[in-house]
């Protein structure tokens, strides 16, 4: 079946302004989970969202970031007034389920670029 | 925060030879997981080994886990061009949450 896919791929915006960042996970995945990479470093959780309970925020940056998930299918990654340190690769990944230990299916990422 | 720091930074090897990768970590965790990334890009997962296990095969991927010493090491044997990656370990901690190291660059030369 088909994998995470994320969109758009790349991404360059100017500073100050606003971008979405979409993620639609496998089918019948209920976790879904957002992590930042910066340029050669690892991976910086940023919220996971598990089924209809309440996402776990705790790895947001900053109030300028936020995001939603419709259900159990597609979420956006919202960033209000972009910053220069923003600029990473964003990777959304699904697993199958919160209530146990599933490995986790990653998108191709999206690439954000703050001029 | 990052949990699992990995050792080396950057190893590079010859065409066959075998590649060790060695993780720490500080806290309690519910089990470890290797993870390859190419090309900065999406990760692709490798293997997963629970707290209560000490060794875990998978092809020729060798992973263990020593937890009185908070650490643990992936073992590609036979390794070839292809294998050329960032390898990640990854911690699970309490519901779900994966924290990840900085990364092993591995880079195979034929």
């Amino acid at each position: 079946g088909a994998g995470v896919s994320q969109s758009p791929s790349n991404k360059v915006t100017e500073k100050g302004k606003d971008v979405e960042l979409r993620c639609d996970p496998i089918s019948g995945h209920t976790a879904l989970y957002w992590y930042r990479q910066r340029l050669g470093q690892g991976l910086e959780f940023l919220i996971y969202f598990q089924g209809n309970s309440a996402p776990d925020k705790s790895g947001l940056p900053s109030d300028r970031f936020s995001a939603e998930r419709t259900g159990e299918s597609v979420s956006t990654l919202t960033i209000q007034r972009t910053q220069q340190e923003d600029s990473a690769v964003y990777l959304c990944a699904s697993s199958l389920t919160w209530t146990g230990w599933y490995e986790q299916y990653f998108g191709p990422g999206t690439r954000l670029t703050v001029t | 925060s990052q949990q699992g720091e990995e050792d080396p930074q950057a190893l590079s090897i010859q065409e066959g030879e075998n590649a060790t990768m060695n993780c720490s970590y500080k806290t309690s965790i519910n089990n470890l997981q290797w993870y390859r990334q190419n090309s900065g890009r999406g990760l692709v997962h490798l293997i997963l080994i629970r707290s209560n296990e000490r060794e875990k095969h998978s092809g020729r991927l060798r992973v263990t886990l020593d937890t009185s010493k908070k650490s643990s090491s992936l073992l590609i044997t036979a390794s070839r061009a292809a294998d050329t990656a960032s390898y990640f370990c990854a911690t699970g901690e309490g519901a779900q949450k994966l924290v990840f190291g900085q990364g092993t660059r591995l880079t195979i030369n034929p």
